[in-house]
């Protein structure tokens, strides 16, 4: 079965320090997406992408968030300068489709876990 | 904005049914997940309802009550593995992918 690929499923990291979460979403998904989970807490919209452009983001997703889509098949989320709050699970997801017939359901990956010192 | 309730926990036996109830409030509501969460991994994907009614799917079921606000996963024949958090999920207007999540029901099942 299809699946969402993500590199690395741990990552430790000096506060201040860039990290960068990489993705495969599934092979014939066309929107991609990031979410995260601080421990205990929801889960909680990040960005949505398509067509190679941001299509909405939270009120988290501030300049120190970015996302790419290198290549054809990786998705990234870049935070420039980590800061402490930013320790969290960090999941991407790709869907089909945003809506209409199909019920646009996101296909989460195994998550990336974050952790800033 | 959006409020979505559920309960923070519910314990029930090996073979028993259990009914996670969710409400929510939103403004152009465009339809309802759920998904199952075990700890430390991905959620996946459960059920969708967006019209009122019952949706079957083997051991699992979900209701939707539009006018109420209103969800509710029923959990049939419960089994050891189902214990995990389960999340309720509401998708807001033309909002690709954005889904507000709900803080959880973690269910755990006793033999």
């Amino acid at each position: 079965e299809p699946e969402v690929t993500q590199t690395p499923s741990h990552q430790v990291t000096q506060m201040g320090q860039e990290v960068i979460l990489r993705c495969v979403p599934i092979s014939n998904h066309l929107y991609f997406y990031w979410y995260r989970q601080i421990l205990g807490q929801k889960v909680e919209f990040l960005v949505s992408f398509y067509n190679n452009e941001i299509s909405e983001k939270s009120e988290i997703f501030d300049d120190q968030f970015s996302v790419e889509r290198p290549d054809g098949s990786n998705f990234t989320l870049k935070i420039r300068s980590t800061k402490l709050e930013d320790s969290a699970m960090y999941f991407c997801a790709s869907s089909q489709t945003s809506n209409g017939p199909n019920t646009g359901e996101l296909f989460f990956g195994e998550g990336s876990r974050l952790t800033v010192l | 904005g959006q409020n979505i309730d559920q309960p923070t926990e519910m314990t029930a036996t090996e073979g028993a049914i259990v009914q996670i109830n969710c409400t929510y409030q939103t403004s152009g509501f465009n339809g309802l997940f759920w998904y199952q969460q075990h700890a430390g991994e991905a959620p996946t994907f459960l059920s969708y309802n967006v019209l009122d009614g019952l949706e079957e799917k083997g051991r699992f079921s979900s209701f939707l009550s539009r006018s109420k606000g209103y969800s509710y996963l029923l959990l049939k024949e419960l089994q050891m593995k189902d214990s995990a958090s389960y999340l309720c999920a509401v998708r807001e207007g033309d909002s690709w992918g954005k889904l507000q999540f709900g803080a959880g029901t973690q269910v755990v099942v006793t033999p």
